[in-house]
């Protein structure tokens, strides 16, 4: 069973600051991390599907790093919004199929 | 575009009776997924298949079966429910491969009393 994990597990920020998370996973066998952000009572949404070292993602205001070799990747929202609000949820895929091991998510609240 | 459809979103039911959470989905794709959250969890997966007629067990797959005769439909069926599979369920499917988008469904909350 593999480990991913997800720091910090809650953040709770101000509106218009800006703020980072981290997943770490094995980097052995890497093949593939996915970021997903969900509110409770919808479903998880996916924002970004990362394969290469050193690929950045952007979609508006949120973007995203990985680093293969170290075994992490980033997620920054810039000026967060009371919208901003969800837990973030990292996957990674370790083996070449299509499952993946998702970590425990950090959980945004955004104040106005 | 209906996607990817659970039912029943909300259920309770009784320690030892059989409980059956449907999934459908429009997209044709190949790929199906069944997990399950609970709290100090990340989304653990139960059983995925590949195709019609083909499934895998994943994490948790104890007291769960499921079937595919269906390209579009992943039941998941809970055999004799016990009260630590009271969860959240989310459906999910794929085209396949690892760097492919998994989309979820919205959930079916389950209790067992």
């Amino acid at each position: 069973i593999l480990n991913v994990e997800q720091s910090p597990q809650s953040l709770h920020v101000q509106e218009g600051d800006s703020t980072n998370f981290t997943c770490s996973f094995p980097s052995s066998n890497f093949y593939a991390l996915h970021w997903y952000r969900w509110e409770t009572a919808k479903s998880p949404e996916a924002l970004f599907v990362m394969t290469l070292n050193g690929d950045e993602k952007k979609k508006g205001r949120i973007s995203a790093t990985l680093n293969t070799k170290e075994g992490y990747s980033y997620l920054y929202i810039k000026g967060s919004q009371p919208e901003d609000s969800a837990t973030y949820l990292c996957a990674s895929s370790n083996s070449g199929y299509s499952t993946l091991t998702f970590g425990k998510g950090t959980m945004l609240l955004v104040s106005p | 575009d209906a996607g990817i459809t659970q039912s029943p979103r909300y259920k309770i039911t009784e320690t030892g009776r059989q409980v059956t959470l449907m999934c459908h989905q429009t997209w044709s794709h190949s790929y199906m997924f069944w997990y399950r959250q609970d709290l100090g969890h990340g989304l653990r997966l139960i059983y995925y298949s590949a195709a019609a007629d083909i499934t895998d067990k994943g994490e948790v797959p104890d007291g769960y079966v499921v079937s595919r005769s269906k390209t579009e439909n992943f039941p998941l069926t809970l055999e004799s429910a016990t009260r630590s599979q009271t969860s959240v369920y989310f459906c999910a499917s794929s085209e396949g491969g690892f760097g492919n988008t998994i989309y979820f469904g919205e959930g079916s909350w389950l209790t067992v009393v």
